[in-house]
This record gives structure tokens, sequence and C-alpha cells, in this order.
């Protein structure tokens, strides 16, 4: 079936250093993508989206890419903030959601 | 306006009880979908419904049941609760069941769940 993997972690950086969290997926046809963020004691929130190849969904200073070649939906941040600290989740649609494991990111002032 | 809420917040059960978790979605939206996080995974999709219709399973046991009320709010169900079933229960909600690029899921805080 179709699934989602990314990168584990925890990654811990410093403030105003560059972010990637690597995503693959695996999928039969052309999902639609999504990054979703769960803030500590918080439900997921939908961070950004992409629906079709090289398509680029953008939120809150995070980018990722519809990279159909690579099945790949890497994020990206230029400059993390200490509010950024998080678990970052790759996923793929079809009927449903499906999740990676999540990535814990910790930024340090 | 009020997000998606689910309730308990928290819960305490032993194993071989049975559990009720409840969701109510965003007024308006028709489709409630159920995942379970497990500490340190991703959601695992369980079950959708939508205009009070299962509209999708995922590959959980049948000791997990869900419904869906007139006002489209749901319960998720587990029985003989077992120790692996200690996770985070998370609703989403949605307008429409089918998801796509415009019609986003919106998830609960969820039920964390502790089985002893």
């Amino acid at each position: 079936g179709d699934s989602v993997t990314q990168m584990e972690g925890p990654v811990t950086l410093s403030e105003e250093a560059f972010l990637t969290i690597n995503c693959t997926y695996t999928a039969t046809g052309y999902p639609s993508l999504f990054w979703y963020v769960q803030y500590p004691g918080e439900g997921l929130q939908l961070l950004l989206k992409a629906t079709k190849a090289d398509d680029k969904g953008s939120n809150k200073g995070f980018e990722a890419t519809y990279r159909k070649e690579t099945t790949s939906f890497h994020l990206e941040k230029g400059s993390v903030q200490v509010s950024d600290s998080a678990v970052y989740f790759c996923a793929l649609l079809d009927y449903k959601l499906s999740f990676g494991a999540g990535t814990t990111v910790t930024v340090r002032a | 306006d009020a997000g998606v809420t689910q309730s308990p917040t928290h819960l305490i059960k032993t194993r071989g009880q049975q559990v009720t978790l409840r969701c109510s979605p965003i007024s308006g939206h028709k489709s409630v979908s159920w995942y379970q996080q497990v500490l340190g995974q991703g959601p695992q999709f369980i079950f959708q419904y939508y205009e009070k219709e299962e509209r999708g399973r995922g590959n959980f046991p049948d000791r997990f049941s869900a419904r869906q009320f007139p006002n489209y709010s749901s319960e998720l169900n587990v029985n003989a609760l077992l120790l692996g079933d200690s996770a985070l229960y998370l609703c989403a909600s949605s307008l429409v069941a089918q998801l796509t690029l415009n019609t986003e899921a919106f998830f609960g805080q969820g039920t964390r769940l502790t089985v002893v």
C-alpha cells in the first residue's frame, strides 16, 4: 500500500540554522502530499501541502516541493526559531492520510 | 469557532476493560476519522465515518469499533484492552468524505489512553 518514510530524529538545531527533514513516499498513483506539525501538548496542524508534481507548498517560512522523479517531499526552512520546536509529520493522501513516523525538532536559543 | 473537541483528554484503564472515546467535529463537518498514535510513531488510520456510515477502515482488530451520530459526533470503542492499545487517539473532521487539496482535515488534541 501507499506509505511514507521520513528521516528519523531527533534533530537539534541552534536558532537561525537551516532545517531539512527528508521525506520519501511510495504510491501507486499521484497522491497529494502534506506536512503536519504537532507542537507540545497540541493536536496535529496542517503546515503545508502540494497536490501535483513540481508544486511547492509553503507556510510560516517552511517550504516543500513535490518531486515525482525522486518520490520526495522534503521540508526546509532557512532560519529556524525556538518556536519551531515540534514534531513534524510527512503524510500522503489517498482516501485517508498515511503518516510517516515523525521527526522531533528542537531549536535551542 | 470551536475546533474538534475530544473527551476525555486522559484516561487510564486496566487490561481487559472496555473504553469509549468521544469526538465532536467542527460545526458543519460531516466526516469524522479516527487515528491511533503510538508513542514515537505517526498516526495510523482506524476508521472514517461520513453521514453516519463507515467509509473506511484501517488494519485494526474487531475489538475496535466506532459509530457516528445524527449530529455527526462520533464514538470510538475499544474492547478487551491490551497494553499495546496505549496511545494518543486522534479525531479529525472534514467537510466531505473525500479529502482533497481543498478539503482539509482538522485534528483534535486527542485522548491519551493508558492501559495498565
